[in-house]
This record gives C-alpha cells, sequence and structure tokens, in this order.
C-alpha cells in the first residue's frame, strides 16, 4: 500500500537559514512526488512535483527537492528561508489518487 | 490559470440539516474531482473521486448515502453531507483533476463546516 512518512511534525528554523524537510515514501512503482504547502484555513498550493527525469527538480518559491529512489526519499530544500514561509507542508504520493504525509509545520524565527 | 473554487468557505449548520459545498474549476475542464477531508492537525484523507456524467467512487469507510457527491458538468462537483452530525464538522477540500491522471491536481481554498 502506498503510504508517506513525514517525520518532523514541528521545524522552527532562523530567517535567512536553510531548511530541508523531511519525506518519505513507499509506492510499489515508480511514484508520482508532490510537495504542497497550506496556509491556515486555507487549501493546498502545489510547490513541485515529480513524474520522471532530474531527480533535483525545481519549484515556485525558491524550494526544490531530490528524489532518491535508493532511500525512497524526496526531501523539500530552500537554501533560505523567508518569513512568509510559516506555513504547513504536505508531501504526497500518487498514481492518479494521492496520498498524503501527515505535514510539517514550519515555523520562522525572525 | 487553474484556480479552483469552492462555496461556502465556512458553514454553520444544526444537527439532522443537510450541507451542499460546491467546487468549481474556473478557467479549465475537470472531467474528474477529489474530496479530501482534513480533521484539526492533521494530514488530508481522499473521500472520493468524483467523475463527470458518472457515479463518485468512494474510499473505504466513506459512506456514500451520508456524503452525496454530484459531478454533473466538467466545472462542477458538489458534495451534500446529508443528515449532519457534530462528528462530521471538519474542513473538507476538493481538488479539479487538470490532465486527467490525477497527477495534476489544483486545490480549493476549502470548506470549514460546523455542525452544532
Amino acid at each position: 500500500a502506498q503510504s508517506v512518512t513525514q517525520p518532523d511534525i514541528h521545524i522552527t528554523v532562523s530567517e535567512g537559514a536553510s531548511l530541508e524537510l523531511r519525506c518519505n515514501y513507499s509506492y510499489g512503482a515508480t511514484p508520482y512526488l508532490f510537495w504542497y504547502v497550506q496556509s491556515p484555513g486555507q487549501g493546498l498550493q502545489l510547490l513541485l512535483k515529480y513524474f520522471s527525469g532530474d531527480t533535483l527538480v525545481q519549484g515556485i518559491k525558491g524550494f526544490e527537492a531530490e528524489f532518491k529512489r535508493s532511500q525512497s526519499s524526496f526531501n523539500l530544500r530552500k537554501p533560505s528561508v523567508h518569513w512568509s514561509d510559516a506555513a504547513e507542508y504536505f508531501c504526497a504520493v500518487g498514481g492518479g489518487k494521492l496520498v498524503f504525509g501527515a505535514g510539517t509545520i514550519l515555523r520562522v524565527k525572525s | 490559470g487553474a484556480v479552483v473554487s469552492q462555496h461556502p468557505s465556512r458553514v454553520i449548520c444544526k444537527s439532522g440539516t443537510s450541507v451542499k459545498i460546491e467546487c468549481r474549476s474556473l478557467d479549465f475542464q475537470a472531467t474528474t474531482m477529489f474530496w479530501y477531508r482534513q480533521f484539526p492537525k492533521q494530514s488530508l484523507m481522499l473521500m472520493a473521486t468524483s467523475n463527470e456524467g458518472s457515479k463518485a467512487t468512494y474510499e473505504q469507510g466513506v459512506e456514500k448515502d451520508k456524503f452525496l457527491i454530484n459531478h454533473a458538468s466538467l466545472t462542477l462537483s458538489t458534495l451534500t453531507v446529508t443528515s449532519a452530525h457534530p462528528e462530521d464538522s471538519s474542513f473538507y477540500i476538493c481538488s479539479a483533476d487538470l490532465a486527467g491522471g490525477g497527477e495534476t491536481q489544483y486545490f480549493g481554498p476549502g470548506t470549514r463546516l460546523l455542525v452544532l
């Protein structure tokens, strides 16, 4: 069965510091992988997605993620966090239906 | 582009009444739309897949007679929570599939339902 694990429930980083949010997945075939961001009381916005090809994918707002098949991971990174990045981030896997991880809440210290 | 709206954004209703939530793709046609439910501080759980012109496909454990889904056009899907109870209070989010394979979903802003 498909599953997604986001090990960190909360992460706090200082503004300007680098960020890495972890995501591990379980999927029976080549996965489609996604990262979404959700602000409080809002829907989800797609940051980036991986279908195939280059394992380092670039997204919006300066985010990137790297697909590592050997580690079943798809970690999200950003070199310099801005206060406006504070939100909840969801990793998802799917090929039709999406299965979401539990989410990681990012807090940014000024 | 690829904007999805939901109406209403929040609704409060009395126990036993029915509530309809609309999901619209504003600038594209979507053969498939999805309905998710999100409990506080939890992730999204897929409730059902809505296909235009056919019956919705419900996930295991979701009562199809309680959560009625209608996808009458390529831009509109509705979720009706029938005989709502306090435990149905939740955040309901829809998504519309742009490409048809489920891999390119655009999400609505969500509907907060509170059943008193």
